[in-house]
């Protein structure tokens, strides 16, 4: 069973547009939510998160909107450029499963210059 | 400072063979956490090593098994290996043990069994 469902699957934007990667969850024990960036050849790599505390976090270009009623959380990258062209995972967390993180499937995302 | 380091970079072994992964983690890290990702779908959690001791485990068999040395560096051991052990191996060192603790990813071990 996914614990973390994710969409869409692939994503195309043109440079500068908006991107946005959902997130959905079930388990009401999670309370951190990161996303991780992960290149060709390369293990994922932290690139926000947020406590559910807070609705929303931005780091740059980089934002994460949280909803904790409907249990969704999504990450939109602004003014979108290539070299964000890379997969990117949603994951979550609890302190009762310690540091194993539940990962979504990914979302392929495709910048155009 | 030096990141997760893993070796080795590929490896193609044939099935019913056995299989030692092995990762460095980074400096000043305690706790390392193995990942299986298969092609086109997100990391899923193997076992995690805290102090040399295993500390959670995910849906894995017990053919999976795991050590963590005194300098906190980690084997991840598959036996009898099955087809569908082919895969993307990831470690990820943490500062600790707690779920907002980051975890720090090596570049991983890809394993494909013929």
């Amino acid at each position: 069973q996914q614990q973390v469902k994710q969409s869409p699957q692939s994503l195309i934007v043109q440079k500068g547009g908006i991107s946005i990667i959902n997130c959905a969850y079930e388990n009401t024990a999670f309370d951190y939510f990161p996303w991780y960036q992960q290149f060709p050849g390369k293990g994922p790599a932290l690139l926000i998160a947020i406590r559910p505390d807070v609705s929303e976090k931005k780091e740059g270009r980089f934002t994460i909107s949280f909803n904790k009623s409907a249990k969704q959380f999504s990450l939109h990258i602004m003014d979108s450029q290539p070299g964000d062209s890379a997969t990117y995972f949603c994951a979550a967390s609890s302190g009762s499963t310690l540091g194993r993180l539940y990962f979504g499937r990914g979302t392929q995302l495709t910048v155009w210059p | 400072e030096t990141g997760v380091t893993q070796s080795p970079t590929h490896l193609i072994k044939t099935r019913g063979q056995q299989v030692t992964l092995r990762c460095s983690s980074q400096s000043g890290h305690n706790t390392v956490s193995w990942y299986q990702q298969a092609l086109g779908q997100g990391p899923q959690f193997i076992f995690q090593y805290y102090r040399e001791e295993e500390n959670g485990r995910g849906n894995f068999p017990p053919r999976f098994s795991g050590l963590q040395f005194p300098n906190y560096s980690s084997e991840l051991n598959v036996n009898a290996l099955e087809l569908d052990d082919s895969a993307l191996y990831l470690c990820a060192s943490s500062s600790g043990l707690a779920g907002t603790d980051t975890q720090y990813f090596g570049p991983g071990t890809r394993l494909t069994v013929l």
